[in-house]
């Protein structure tokens, strides 16, 4: 069974730095593209990056390119999203989700709601 | 870059069918049999309903298709039920990235 589990909700001040986590299991996770997805609160979905862990190719939407780096260990099965500096405008919950394909998603994680509040 | 253009909300009666639209360019959905359809209920994560336009996820019923025309998909759903009530999304690969529409709320009376 393909799951997804991500780390925990995080608080966090304007300006800190936060890195989540998502480990993939049930699956190749060297196969499979792992992307990211924000929803803000009250919001639709956002499609952020994707990762490719068998060769670590990465792609970034525009509106995040420069914004968030997302990476991967595939010798643990996890794949990352980090922020060097947060922003109250980051508030959101995030989702990572993999698939075959470069796509949004075939299996999600169950998210991981960052809170930045001073 | 703009996100796909779907109705801010849908309804319908159990039983019946509906028809949610999902709107992009000849750079996105035009250009790709690659638009996928999530259902997402309140406090929960996304599910995938459709792949490859009109390809069901095993597990996935039958009551769920899609299609497309141009530079619009759809998603029908047949014989609506209460449990259908929730937010639907679609998503389109545009080249090196993916776009996700702006999602539409389903109510069902």
């Amino acid at each position: 069974e393909v799951q997804l589990v991500q780390s925990g909700a995080e608080v966090k001040k304007p300006g800190e730095s936060l890195k989540i986590s998502c480990k993939g299991s049930g699956y190749s996770f060297t196969s499979y593209w792992i992307g990211w997805v924000r929803q803000m609160p009250g919001k639709g979905l956002e499609w952020m990056g994707i990762i490719y862990p068998g060769d670590s190719d990465t792609r970034y939407s525009p509106s995040f390119q420069g914004q968030v780096t997302i990476s991967a260990d595939k010798s643990i099965s996890t794949a990352y999203l980090q922020w060097s500096s947060l922003k109250a405008s980051d508030t959101a919950m995030y989702y990572c989700a993999c698939s075959g394909s470069f796509g949004a998603g075939d299996y999600w994680g169950q998210g991981t709601l960052v809170t930045v509040s001073s | 870059q703009s996100a796909l253009t779907q109705p801010a909300s849908v309804s319908g009666s159990p039983g019946q069918s509906i028809t949610i639209s999902c709107t992009g360019t000849s750079s996105d959905v035009g250009s790709y049999n690659l638009v996928s359809w999530y259902q997402q209920h309140p406090g929960k994560a996304p599910k995938l309903m459709i792949y490859e336009g009109s390809k069901r996820p095993s597990g996935v019923s039958n009551r769920f298709s899609g299609s497309k025309s141009g530079n619009t998909a759809s998603l029908t759903i047949s014989g609506l039920q209460a449990e259908d009530e929730a937010d639907y999304y679609c998503c389109s690969y545009a080249g090196s990235s993916i776009m996700f529409g702006g999602g539409t709320k389903l109510t069902v009376l």
